[in-house]
């Protein structure tokens, strides 16, 4: 079972900040948060991960919070193309051949 | 980009029907992964593989389910008396030796009637 807390749903006007939350109250000091996203029944994207630091790439940034129980992905400026299922997933640090464990994520509306 | 690579996009089979769905994983990746979504449902997993053996696999992968590496190259599942409720879209996934991120490809919608 997915062990993290994610908003059903949300909207973003587009151009805006999409501020995307995730409670994982639970997580283990050797376990990072990943965030995947998937549009429309494609396979599942990834956008970023990290264990306790913020993070960005040219996708996103994730902030974390101190204590890591939980996170924000932060898509800067939304386009409609940006409209998906994002999934914020905890998986053990080198774990092998552990796999991601998918939860029902938030579906994203990107609003013109 | 290294990208997964799955085939066929889309299978329509007969009930009792034997599938097979194949993937080429991002060269040089050693861990392969095999998920299934029903329409409308959740990505579930269904087998990790390393080293030419299963690691491990979900209760969904039962006997009727397979997979194979049969060169370098290719992964595959199989499905060997299709069901109706097997059909879904299938995702193969692949990940690196050193990196802890799992990669996925754009899937194989399989419906089965």
């Amino acid at each position: 079972d997915a062990k993290t807390t994610q908003p059903p749903s949300m909207d973003c006007a587009e151009g805006r900040a999409a501020n995307l939350p995730c409670n994982h109250s639970t997580i283990s000091g050797n376990e990072y948060v990943y965030w995947y996203r998937q549009i429309h029944s494609q396979g599942p994207q990834y956008i970023i991960h990290g264990l306790k630091n913020n993070e960005t790439n040219e996708m996103a940034s994730l902030i974390i919070t101190e204590d890591r129980k939980s996170s924000t992905l932060i898509l800067p400026h939304a386009t409609l193309r940006d409209t998906a299922v994002y999934y914020c997933i905890v998986r053990v640090a080198y774990s092998g051949n552990t796999p991601l464990v998918f939860g029902k994520g938030t579906r994203l509306s990107v609003i013109a | 980009e290294p990208e997964v690579t799955q085939t066929p996009s889309h299978q329509v089979t007969q009930m009792g029907q034997e599938v097979i769905l194949r993937c080429v994983p991002i060269s040089n990746h050693l861990y392969f992964y095999w998920y299934r979504q029903i329409l409308g449902q959740k990505v579930e997993f269904l087998v990790s593989f390393y080293n030419n053996e299963i690691s491990e696999k979900s209760e969904i992968f039962d006997d009727q389910f397979s997979v194979e590496r049969p060169d370098g190259s290719n992964f595959t599942l199989k499905i060997r008396s299709t069901k109706l409720e097997d059909s879904a879209m299938y995702f193969c996934a692949s990940r690196g030796n050193s990196g802890n991120t799992i990669y996925f490809g754009e899937g194989s919608w399989l419906t089965v009637v």
